[in-house]
C-alpha cells in the first residue's frame, strides 16, 4: 500500500461544478499536509497547506482528518484553467510524500 | 526576487554516464530537496540537505548522491546512469530553519533523457 493515495481521476467535469478530492494517507505520525497543482510538463505548484480548522482561499477549501487520516480538496464553480493535476503532499520529519495526483478536466 | 531555479532544462545521456544537475533555492530558503517525477507518477523524493547536510533520504540507491553549499544551492549526481533514470528531476526550498515542515517552492525541473 501507498503511503499517500489519491484517486488517479480523471475527473471531467462541466464549467461551474463543484467537484471534491479525497486522499488518504497511512503514517499517523505525518506533521503538516498540502495540495499542490501540477499542469502538464510543469512544476508542482503550491496552491494551499491544510489545517484541521478547515482553510479556504476562495473557490477552493480543504480539510484535514486526522483521525481518519485523509485530506481533502474542494473546488466549487470550477473554471477552465483548473484543469490540471491536483497532488496531495503529506509531511514527516522533513520527509515529503507525494500522491501520484487526481487529473481534473473542466469542460465548457 | 528569483524563485527557485534549476539547471539545465534538457539533459541527454547514455547508460553508465554520470550526471550533475544543479539548482539554487528562492531567496530566503535555506532547505533544499530534490525529487525524480517518472511520467505520470507523482513526485519521489530523493533526499533533503540543510546546512550542507543530508538531512533525509528517501528510497533512491547510492548512485544518487548530493552536496549543498554554503550559499544553499544545491547539486544532485547521479551515477552509472540506467535507462530507468529518465525522468524529471524536480528541485525543491523552502524556509525550514530547522521546522522541517514548511511548504515548498518547486524549480521547472531538469528533462533527463537516458538513451
Amino acid at each position: 500500500r501507498k503511503e499517500v493515495e489519491q484517486d488517479p481521476g480523471p475527473f471531467n467535469v462541466p464549467e461551474g461544478a463543484t467537484v471534491a478530492f479525497n486522499c488518504t494517507y497511512s503514517n499517523s505520525a505525518s506533521q503538516s499536509f498540502f495540495w499542490y497543482r501540477q499542469d502538464c510538463r510543469k512544476e508542482p505548484k503550491l496552491l494551499m497547506s491544510v489545517y484541521s480548522s478547515g482553510n479556504e482561499d476562495g473557490r477552493f477549501t480543504a480539510q484535514l482528518n486526522r483521525a481518519s487520516q485523509y485530506i481533502s480538496l474542494l473546488i466549487r464553480d470550477s473554471k477552465l484553467s483548473d484543469s490540471a493535476t491536483y497532488l496531495c503532499v503529506v509531511n514527516r520529519e522533513g520527509k515529503s510524500t507525494f500522491g501520484d495526483g487526481t487529473t481534473l478536466t473542466v469542460k465548457p | 526576487d528569483a524563485g527557485v531555479t534549476q539547471s539545465p532544462t534538457h539533459l541527454i545521456k547514455t547508460r553508465g554516464q554520470q550526471v550533475t544537475l544543479r539548482c539554487s533555492p528562492k531567496s530566503g530558503h535555506d532547505t533544499v530537496s530534490w525529487y525524480q517525477q517518472a511520467l505520470g507518477q507523482g513526485p519521489q523524493f530523493i533526499f533533503q540537505y540543510y546546512e550542507e547536510e543530508e538531512r533525509q533520504r528517501g528510497n533512491f540507491p547510492d548512485r544518487f548522491s548530493g552536496h549543498q553549499f554554503p550559499n544553499y544551492s544545491s547539486e544532485l549526481n547521479v551515477n552509472a546512469l540506467l535507462l530507468g533514470d529518465s525522468a524529471l528531476y524536480l528541485c525543491a526550498s523552502s524556509a525550514n530553519k530547522g521546522l522541517n515542515n514548511q511548504p515548498q517552492h518547486f524549480g521547472d525541473g531538469t528533462r533527463l533523457s537516458i538513451l
